[in-house]
Parts: C-alpha cells; structure tokens; sequence
C-alpha cells in the first residue's frame, strides 16, 4: 500500500513570496491533515478535511493560509504572503473515519528568508 | 481541549539500557493516547496506541506503554535500546464521540529526543 505523498520535499523562498505544497493521501482515507511542525515543538494541527469537506480550521492563519482538497483526494496548502515565522515543517496526514490512526507523509521543510 | 506533556525533552542512554519516555496529558473527556516516532528526515510513523481495554500496550519492536487514567499518564518504556532507536518520540492525544468515533484532530506532546549510545 503507498504512504501520504507530499512535494516538494524542501523549499526555500524570501519572505513575502508565496508557496504551495502538495499532498496525496492513502486511497481511500476520506480524512486529511496538514499540521505545522516548528523546530523543537510538536505538530500542530492547521485544517483537517473530511472528504472534500474542511472539519476544523480554527488553527489556521486565514489571512496568509489557504487549503483546498478538491474530489476528496489530492490536497493543496497556499501560504501567500510568507513569513519569516511560516519557516517550519509542514505535514500531511490521512486516516480512516473511526480510531483516527493517522499515517503522515515525509513533510515538506520550508525556510523563509 | 487537550493538553500533552512530555516530561524530557532528552534522554540519553547507552545501548541495551532500558528507558522511560514521560508523557502526561489533560482532558476534560476521555482520550485515545498514541506515540509516534520520527526518524531523521523522516515523517512520523505510529508506534503504539491505546483505544481501549488492557492498559498495556505493546509495539512490534519491543517498546511499550501503559495507560494509567488516575494519573493521566501514558509512559513508554523500553527495556534494552538498540543505536537504531535513536529517534524524537512523540506523544499524542485525541478525544471521541459516544459512539467511539475520534473528532480527529491529534494534540501532540513537545517531543522527546532519544539517543542511544554505543
């Protein structure tokens, strides 16, 4: 069975540009994450989707962040524009509905210059 | 709302050691409890979970944990590492409905950094 895909794995961009990542999921998990892992700190959770549906985005800096997950699938972040403080590793993640084990992709680390 | 907390934020143990990773959490309901590993340059894997019945849990590799709801604690314990259990832990915490069902969003711990020393 493939894992979560993300790309790119590593981007470095100056501050106020803008930048997308890319996740695909397991086939099949209606559920998907994307959390920010700043350096020394745990994940935290941004937005999580159920289906194509957005279930929780109250961590989600709305004025700079956007998601989308068009057909239930594949699943884009947008950070426009960026910040020195959006430098971090940004982590996607699926599961099914019920015990929510979730299964994460490699991430992607973004520095911000 | 949940808390975790990860009580080391290092431990370093010499190889065939046993090791303690602490994790406390708070809530209000109650909880699913998960630790995730991390490889370097890796994403995080699930290592163990609890859901429900016996409070000890086992992973494939030889790590366990042990739910204990008086002290609100899920603590991981390994009872002789190996250098290839040189990773940061991470434990984690969801809450559910009657029927069961996680709401899904996982509130994690800081991170437990473990290195095994030859």
């Amino acid at each position: 069975e493939a894992g979560v895909a993300q790309s790119p794995r590593y981007k470095i961009i100056e501050k106020r540009q803008s930048v997308a990542f890319w996740c695909n999921p397991i086939s099949g998990h209606a559920t998907l994450y994307w959390y920010q892992q700043i350096l020394g700190q745990g994940p935290k959770l941004l937005i999580q989707f159920q289906n194509n549906g957005v279930v929780d985005d109250s961590q989600l800096p709305k004025d700079r962040f956007s998601a989308e997950r068009l057909k239930g699938v594949d699943s884009t972040l947008k950070i426009q524009p960026a910040k020195l403080e959006d430098s971090a590793v940004y982590l996607c993640a699926s599961s099914l509905v019920k015990y929510n084990e979730q299964f994460f992709g490699p991430g992607t680390r973004l520095t911000v210059l | 709302a949940q808390s975790v907390t990860q009580l080391d934020s290092q431990v370093p143990v010499f190889e065939e050691a046993p090791v303690e990773l602490r994790c406390n959490y708070s809530s209000s309901v109650s909880v699913y409890l998960f630790w995730y590993v991390q490889y370097p340059n890796q994403g995080l894997q699930l290592l163990l979970k609890y859901l429900s019945g016996s409070t000890l849990v086992e992973s494939i590799n030889g790590f366990e944990a042990e739910f204990n709801k008086s002290q609100t604690s899920f603590h991981l314990r390994k009872p002789s590492v190996h250098i290839s259990d040189t990773a940061e832990y991470f434990c984690a915490v969801t809450d559910f409905n009657a029927g069961g069902t996680s709401y899904g969003k996982l509130t994690f711990g800081q991170g437990t950094i473990l290195t095994v020393h030859p």
